[in-house]
């Protein structure tokens, strides 16, 4: 199946500081990403749309200005966490879509904000 | 109204029985996708078996089968020859058009657990 690459794997950063995560497509082009969090033993929750070439599309309760998300290319979308703080702290995931397939997940990104 | 529906928080089974994770859905777009992704304690989401709405056919993907009904919106996986490997989360997730823009929900999860 398709790769999809994140970076970093974990990080751990002060409360006030900014951490950026990227996220790869690998062998394929992606329109269209999506970035996720996940909190210990619940499910997904969408955070928002990334397309590439415009602004990404929030979902409710999601802050733009804080989680900002940049999808610059057809393979690589950004989400910074802005002055981050401890409730900040989660496992931020992305996805790639493959136009008329599935989707693909990378490896997840796993936040600690002191 | 819950998009994505899976009733089963956890689920055993013994090793080689087949086992059926739940999963029903509700939307109004015509054309859809399901999904079913593992994800084992690493976190990783790994992706299984993926059904379109317009499919005829069920999917199936090696031991992976999706039986799609497509008027009782449900699209549960089955697990054939079940292995220690398979212990893991199991989500049903559905993709469909929401307000101009592709969108993915995701069910709360079945956490399975084979049995030696």
């Amino acid at each position: 199946g398709a790769v999809v690459s994140q970076h970093p794997s974990r990080v751990i950063c002060k409360s006030g500081t900014s951490v950026k995560i990227e996220c790869r497509s690998l062998d394929f082009q992606a329109t269209t990403m999506f970035w996720y969090r996940q909190f210990p033993k619940q499910s997904l929750m969408l955070m928002a749309t990334s397309n590439e070439g415009s602004k990404a599309t929030y979902e409710q309760g999601v802050e733009k200005d804080k989680f900002l998300i940049n999808h610059a290319s057809l393979t690589l979308s950004t989400l910074t966490v802005t002055s981050a703080h401890p409730e900040d702290s989660s496992f931020y995931i992305c996805s790639a879509d493959q136009i008329g397939e599935t989707q693909y997940f990378g490896p997840g990104t796993r936040l600690l904000v002191l | 109204a819950q998009k994505i529906t899976q009733t089963q928080p956890g689920m055993f089974v013994q090793e080689k029985e087949a086992v059926t994770l739940d999963c029903t859905y509700d939307t109004s777009d015509p054309s859809y996708g399901l999904f079913w992704y593992k994800q084992p304690s690493s976190g990783e989401m790994i992706f299984l078996i993926y059904q379109g709405s317009y499919d005829q056919q069920n999917a199936t993907e090696g031991r992976y089968s999706l039986n799609f009904q497509k008027a009782r919106k449900s699209a549960n996986l089955v697990i054939s020859a079940s292995q220690l490997g398979d212990s893991a989360m199991y989500f049903c997730a559905m993709r469909e058009n929401s307000g101009g823009y592709q969108k993915v929900t995701f069910g709360t999860g079945t956490k399975l657990q084979v049995i030696p």
